[in-house]
């Protein structure tokens, strides 16, 4: 298994650009979600999915769509990019949701928005 | 709304030594508490976990005791080694077991 895997792992982008983080998993999870992680900030919930087709919001969810056609994939897509938006993007996955679920999470993505 | 308060770091320990990063939450309910650790350059990965009241969770020598009296799961190791360095996460999922909310994360250095 390659468990959960992020493309690309870095990127460079212009404000008003646009572009789709990817995140793959493996494992067959139903749940799959994605986080922004910012210095002294910890992780922060963007948006999950508990499974193909559904989606739904986290903490900060604005400037960021997502969709799930697919057990396996779930991108994140950024419409207009902004400078606040610098951060690194982890996508976690798990087999269900439940208090006893373990999340994995994929090596992340690091984001620069000049 | 639930969340989650860890010490800041960055904690500097010499080998051998004592380790405690202390965590403290907010909850309505019954969550489930975390402790994710993040290498350099890589994803987070579990740590441990403990999902009741007075449960304890172990791995690797790490330990954390869910205190609902306190509110509390703090992590401790008796004798911490260079290979520990690291950032640590304290995280809890509440009655939305959708939703994980993490710490800020602490900083572990050890020094040989």
């Amino acid at each position: 298994n390659a468990g959960v895997t992020q493309t690309p792992k870095f990127q460079v982008l212009k404000t008003g650009q646009s572009m789709t983080l990817q995140c793959a998993q493996d494992m067959n999870h139903e749940y799959m979600s994605w986080y922004r992680q910012d210095p002294g900030m910890g992780l922060r919930l963007i948006h999950y999915s508990v499974g193909a087709g559904i989606t739904d919001q986290g903490e900060v969810p604005n400037g960021y769509n997502v969709s799930r056609s697919t057990t396996e994939d779930f991108p994140l897509r950024l419409l207009s990019a902004a400078p606040s938006q610098t951060s690194v993007y982890f996508c976690a996955s798990s087999y269900s949701t439940g208090p006893q679920e373990t999340q994995y999470f994929g090596p992340g993505t690091r984001l620069l928005v000049l | 709304g639930d969340s989650v308060t860890q010490m800041e770091g960055p904690v500097t320990l010499s080998e051998e030594a004592f380790l405690t990063i202390n965590c403290t939450y907010t909850a309505t309910g019954y969550p489930s508490l975390f402790w994710y650790v993040q290498y350099p350059g890589e994803g987070l990965q579990l740590l441990l976990k403990a999902t009741k009241a007075d449960d304890k969770g172990s791995n690797k020598g790490f330990e954390a005791t869910y205190r609902k009296e306190t509110t509390s799961f703090h992590l401790e190791k008796g004798s911490v080694q260079v290979s520990d360095s690291a950032v640590y996460f304290c995280a809890l999922s509440g009655d939305n077991f959708n939703k994980f909310y993490f710490g800020s994360g602490t900083k572990l250095n050890v020094k040989p």
